[in-house]
């Protein structure tokens, strides 16, 4: 129990556009959804924070217009980088929260932005 | 601000050995602290998790401690085998409301036959 997935686990995309990824809890509902993003050799650095049906929770520095999240329901939340440049290229990783203590990570999405 | 550090930052083993691996935090007000496993390209993997008033947790060859008034965690793997190689990350719970994780940058642990 307690899945996890990520959609797509791969993406490659032109610098401009907009990329899509979602997360899903298959087997349980969430409530509270996170998005990290990881660079090479280093650590998550948690993104937002969002709870269904609510606005997500940036953490400072991240350009909520940017990274436009949406948690539409217990299971599915989205996260869109708009208008992509290279620099977004990184490793994106959601987690679903059951309760205040424990979180359940997704596979991670590969986005590149050429 | 919590800190989270991890030490080493890589480390490369023979085959065989016992090791162990170290996290720092400098905000000892913790709820609770986990050690995760990550493989190249993958998600996280939750290996132990700690709550703020035990001192350890064992599953199979793993050990974690958590000292939480000096605010250090150590993960002790036995007899160390090549699968185990991977990367280390160490996570502590603020014990908020939303749950916020912070991380450590990690431990790549290589084992070799």
């Amino acid at each position: 129990g307690a899945v996890v997935s990520q959609h797509p686990s791969r993406v490659i995309c032109k610098s401009g556009t907009s990329v899509k990824i979602e997360c899903r809890s298959l087997d349980f509902q969430a409530t509270t959804m996170f998005w990290y993003r990881q660079f090479p050799k280093q650590s998550l650095m948690l993104m937002a924070t969002s709870n269904e049906g609510s606005k997500a929770t940036y953490e400072q520095g991240v350009e909520k217009d940017k990274f436009l999240i949406n948690h539409a329901s217990l299971t599915l939340s989205t996260l869109t980088v708009t208008s992509a440049h290279p620099e977004d290229s990184s490793f994106y990783i959601c987690s679903a929260g059951v309760g205040s203590d424990t979180q359940y990570f997704g596979p991670g999405t590969r986005l590149t932005v050429l | 601000k919590q800190e989270v550090t991890q030490i080493p930052a890589a480390l490369s083993v023979p085959e065989g050995e016992n090791l162990v691996l170290n996290c720092s935090f400098t905000d000892s007000a913790i709820y609770n602290l986990q050690w995760f496993r990550q493989d190249p390209g993958k998600g996280l993997t939750s290996l132990l998790l700690i709550q703020s008033s035990q001192r350890e947790q064992t599953s199979g060859r793993l050990n974690a401690s958590l000292d939480k008034s000096s605010g250090r965690s150590t993960l002790y793997i036995a007899a160390s085998q090549p699968g185990d190689s991977a990367t280390y990350l160490c996570a502590v719970f603020d014990g908020t409301s939303y749950g916020k994780l912070t991380f450590g940058q990690g431990t790549i642990l290589t084992v070799h036959p």
